[in-house]
């Protein structure tokens, strides 16, 4: 079963660092891009990023670009999404998600992780 | 960066009913990538429809897409008690990929 499986809940305060993660399994975890998508409590989706794992490739959403740091290790077959300084304006759950195809970055999401609820205050 | 407009907003309807959902480009939608996600409540969203017209797998025939360039169509033909959730569309034919803003279907 192709899978992706995310960190558990993190509150943290404004200023610190984070980094939370996706792991990938039961596909070549290699071979497929996989992206980040943020959800603001009782907001819509926004498209953060996106990373190849095989050669660490990322790009960013130039709303996030500078904002937040994509890396992937692939001994590890996982995915990471980190930020030097979090604000409160952080807060959102977390969304890893994976294209359909092989090698394709243009492609729709058809695996999603299950979330990581991202709660900053002081 | 091409921007997403959903309509309505929220759409109020019964089981059995038919809904049509809009998602309007600022641009055209290269190759009509153009995807269709189905989100509930404290859960991951859910692809139903892909490439505008072809659905995910597992996805029902009552779901169904349509469109190009820079209009496109969610029709869900008679609504099941399941159906009742939020909508977004996503294209993905140009960096940054971008999502709408988001339908509600919500039980009348």
């Amino acid at each position: 079963e192709v899978r992706l499986v995310q960190s558990g809940a993190e509150v943290k305060k404004p200023g610190e660092s984070l980094r939370i993660s996706c792991r990938g399994s039961g596909y070549s975890f290699t071979t497929y891009w996989i992206g980040w998508v943020r959800q603001m409590p009782g907001k819509g989706l926004e498209w953060m990023g996106i990373i190849y794992p095989g050669d660490s490739d990322a790009k960013y959403s130039p709303s996030f670009q500078g904002q937040v740091t994509i890396s992937a290790d692939k001994s590890l077959s996982t995915a990471y999404l980190q930020w030097s300084s979090l604000k409160a304006s952080d807060t959102a759950m977390y969304y890893c998600a994976r294209p359909g195809e092989r090698r394709r970055l243009n492609d729709a999401f058809d695996i999603w992780g299950q979330g990581t609820m991202v709660t900053v205050s002081s | 960066e091409i921007v997403l407009t959903q309509s309505p907003g929220t759409l109020s309807l019964s089981p059995g009913e038919r809904a049509t959902l809009s998602c309007r480009a600022s641009q055209s939608v290269s190759s009509s990538y153009l995807a269709w996600y189905q989100q509930k409540p404290g859960q991951a969203p859910r692809l139903l429809i892909y490439r505008a017209s072809s659905r995910a797998t597992g996805i029902p025939d009552r779901f169904s897409g349509s469109g190009s360039g820079t209009d496109f169509t969610l029709t869900i033909s008679r609504l099941e008690p399941e159906d009742f959730a939020v909508y977004y569309c996503q294209q993905y034919g140009s960096s940054p990929l971008t999502f709408g803003g988001g339908t509600k279907v919500e039980i009348k």
